[in-house]
């Protein structure tokens, strides 16, 4: 069975300090994978997906970035990080296919101090 | 552009009772699909029940099912006798078909209705 892995679970960072989530699909090869960010009481938003390795799309620009360098790997970033990055990142996979449904990781809480 | 609507910020039901969280949306692709994820206070992202929008009957899956009207452009979630362990945030979510380029990838979420059950 496939399963998701975040890490780490939480953090707690300063402005301005670099960032580094990870994210990591077993038991599925070549699969869709996803970044969402949910702020406090909202629902989610759609930051990057990947069909691919090293292939990303953005939908939101922002200080963020996303690297996929192996095929069951995702790595959301940022060279500084500003408050209003504080969030609950969610990190997702499908299967290669756009229509069907997305399963989410156990999700990283980021507080930006 | 997709728009997902959930209008109940909140509901309480009864326990062993059934309950309807309401979800609406609103896009100009002839091919969709809607979603229905449970997020407990843990935070993980639940996937409970899919809808294509060319599906005939409407999807169930166990305690969940899927009431779907096309024309109104509704896609409510029933879940029958309500449990404790029910209390969760509830997403309405709505992807794009295969000729929506982007879209077809992306889930467009509700704000979510916040369940709780009383014993």
């Amino acid at each position: 069975s496939q399963t998701i892995h975040q890490w780490p679970a939480t953090l707690v960072q300063p402005v301005g300090s670099p960032l580094s989530l990870e994210c990591t699909v077993e038991g599925t090869s070549n699969p869709n994978l996803y970044w969402y960010r949910q702020a406090a009481g909202r629902g989610l938003q759609l930051l990057f997906y990947s069909v691919g390795i090293g292939q990303i799309s953005s939908e939101v620009p922002q200080n963020l970035s996303a690297s996929r360098p192996q095929d069951r790997q995702f790595i959301l970033s940022s060279k500084k990080l500003l408050l209003s990055d504080s969030g609950f990142y969610l990190c997702a996979w499908g299967e290669d296919r756009a229509a069907y449904e997305q399963y989410f990781g156990p999700g990283t809480r980021l507080t930006v101090t | 552009a997709q728009k997902i609507t959930q209008t109940q910020p909140g509901m309480f039901v009864q326990e062993k009772e059934a309950v309807t969280l309401d979800c609406t949306y609103d896009t100009s692709d002839p091919s969709y699909g809607l979603f229905w994820y449970k997020q407990p206070s843990s935070g993980e992202m639940i996937f409970l029940i899919y809808q294509g929008s060319y599906d005939q009957q409407n999807a169930t899956e166990g305690r969940y099912s899927l009431n779907f009207q096309k024309a109104r452009k509704s896609a409510n979630l029933v879940i029958s006798a309500s449990q404790l362990g029910d209390s969760a945030m509830y997403f309405c979510a709505m992807r794009g078909g295969a000729y929506s380029g982007a879209g077809s990838y992306q889930l467009t979420f509700g704000k979510g209705t916040k369940l709780s059950v009383i014993p």
